[in-house]
């Protein structure tokens, strides 16, 4: 079956410092692959994804995510994180039967 | 286009009562799902139905029953609440994006059972 883990519970990082939240999955075959980001008190929002193609896939808010299958990883990273990227994130993976990591919860220092 | 709507958005049950957790989708999405959201768990897959008539456990589908009325309604029914059961419950369904499934989630259902 598949699985998600996301090593790092909570990161904190400095407004305009870069960012790389880690994402190892486990899959049977070639996975489809997704980063979202909630806000506190909302629901999920997709930040970008991968299924095929180039292993460098960009997203919305300057996100960027990689696909490396030889690490069975889709880490996450923003060159420069502004206030407003404080969230909690979660990597995803699957097709039809879609499975969650628990989630990174990122703080932003002013 | 109202996506995917979920009701209650909130409500409080006594340990035993039973609910049920109604979602309609207006995409046309073959797919819908029901997630569980408790702090430090993420989101965890509770019963999904790939297409009309079908469904299937997910990771944590014990206490819960779903109906797959129509293409565009999923309920979610809890027949005997339990404190366990406390949860922000998510419906969600998928569509083609790109060539790729695409959840998109209702906003979210915040259940408490004393």
């Amino acid at each position: 079956a598949q699985s998600v883990t996301q090593p790092d519970i909570h990161i904190t990082v400095s407004e305009g410092a870069s960012l790389e939240l880690r994402c190892n999955y486990s899959y049977g075959a070639t996975p489809y692959l997704f980063w979202y980001v909630q806000s506190p008190g909302q629901g999920l929002q997709l930040l970008l994804k991968y299924f095929s193609g180039d292993t460098l896939v960009q997203g919305i808010k300057g996100f960027e995510a990689e696909f490396k299958r030889s690490q069975s990883s889709f880490n996450l990273r923003k060159p420069s994180v502004h206030w407003s990227d404080a969230a909690e994130y979660f990597c995803a993976v699957g097709r039809n039967d879609m499975r969650f990591g628990a989630g990174t919860r990122l703080t932003v220092k002013p | 286009n109202a996506g995917v709507t979920q009701t209650p958005k909130f409500q409080v049950l006594k340990t035993g009562q039973s609910m049920t957790l109604q979602c309609a989708q207006d995409m046309n999405h073959n797919s819908m799902y029901w997630y569980r959201q408790d702090p430090g768990m993420g989101l965890r897959l509770i019963y999904y139905s790939a297409s009309e008539g079908t469904t299937d456990k997910g990771e944590v589908p014990n206490g819960y029953n779903v109906s797959r009325l129509n293409k565009r309604e999923f309920s979610l029914r809890l027949e005997s609440a339990a404190p366990s059961q406390t949860s922000v419950y998510f419906c969600a369904s998928i569509g083609q994006a790109s060539g790729a499934n695409v959840l998109t989630f209702g906003a979210g259902s915040r259940l408490t059972v004393l």
